[in-house]
C-alpha cells in the first residue's frame, strides 16, 4: 500500500545536539511538507518542497534544515539552534498545486523530546 | 492575513449529532478540509470541499460552506465513541499548496 513513513516514532535530543527526522513516501508525490504540532496550537509549517532539489521556508523555519535529494525522501534536521524543539512533528505529501487537486496525506508523526 | 479559528472542545452523547465549526479569513481559498487526529497519530483526511460548493455529504459526514461568512462546519450524524478525536479544519489559499490549520476541536463522545 502507498503511504508516508516517518521514523523514529519517538526521539530524544540532548542539549547542543542535532537530530534528523526521516520522512519517506511511495505515493509518487512531488510536494512534501513538514509541520510542527504543539498542544492547542494546531499545525505550523516548517519547510516545504514542491520538487526535488528545491525547498522553501515555512512560517517557523528558524532552527531547522531540510534536504530534498530524492523525490521519495524529505528529512528534517532539528539543529541545536532550535531552543524549544519538544513537539510532535508531522510530514505530509501531495501532488503540486499545478496539477489536478489531491489533498495532503500525512505520516504518523515523530515525537521529539529533550533529555 | 491567513487565519483559521475553531472552538477547542465539544462534548456530545453517543447517538447524537456533532457539529464542529470553523471560520477562516482568506476569501481566495480554493479548498477547505477536515482532518481527524486520534491520540499519538497523524492526521487522517475525512473530507474536503471545493470553494464553489455549498454542501458535501459523505455517509455520516456533512460539510456546509458559507463562503459569504467564511464559515465551514462538519456535522457527524449518529456520533459514536470511536469518533472521539481532535478535528482540524484547514484552508488552502490560492497561492501554493500549503495548508493553514485551525487549532483543532477535541470531540469527546460520552456513552
Amino acid at each position: 500500500d502507498g503511504g508516508i513513513t516517518q521514523s523514529p516514532k519517538y526521539l530524544f535530543r540532548k542539549e547542543g545536539q542535532n537530530v534528523t527526522l526521516s520522512c519517506e513516501q511511495n505515493l509518487n508525490h512531488d510536494a512534501m511538507y513538514w509541520y510542527r504540532q504543539d498542544p492547542g496550537q494546531g499545525l505550523r509549517l516548517i519547510y516545504y518542497s514542491q520538487i526535488v532539489n528545491d525547498f522553501q521556508k515555512g512560517d517557523i523555519a528558524e532552527g531547522y534544515s531540510v534536504s530534498r535529494e530524492k523525490k521519495e525522501s524529505f528529512p528534517l534536521t532539528v539543529t541545536s539552534a532550535q531552543k524549544n524543539p519538544t513537539a510532535f512533528y508531522l510530514c505530509a505529501s501531495s501532488t503540486p498545486p499545478t496539477e489536478p487537486h489531491q489533498p495532503q496525506h500525512f505520516g504518523d508523526g515523530t515525537r521529539l523530546s529533550i533529555l | 492575513g491567513e487565519d483559521v479559528e475553531q472552538s477547542l472542545f465539544l462534548s456530545v452523547r453517543e447517538g447524537d449529532s456533532s457539529v464542529i465549526n470553523c471560520t477562516y479569513t482568506d476569501s481566495s481559498s480554493t479548498y477547505l478540509y477536515w482532518y481527524k487526529q486520534e491520540p499519538g497519530a497523524g492526521l487522517q483526511l475525512l473530507t474536503y470541499i471545493f470553494s464553489n460548493m455549498d454542501m458535501k455529504q459523505d455517509q455520516r459526514l456533512t460539510v456546509l460552506l458559507n463562503k459569504k461568512d467564511k464559515h465551514l462546519s462538519l456535522r457527524i450524524a449518529d456520533t459514536q465513541t470511536g469518533d472521539s478525536a481532535i478535528y482540524f479544519c484547514a484552508e488552502r489559499p490560492n497561492q501554493g499548496g500549503k495548508l493553514i490549520f485551525g487549532q483543532g476541536t477535541e470531540l469527546s463522545v460520552k456513552p
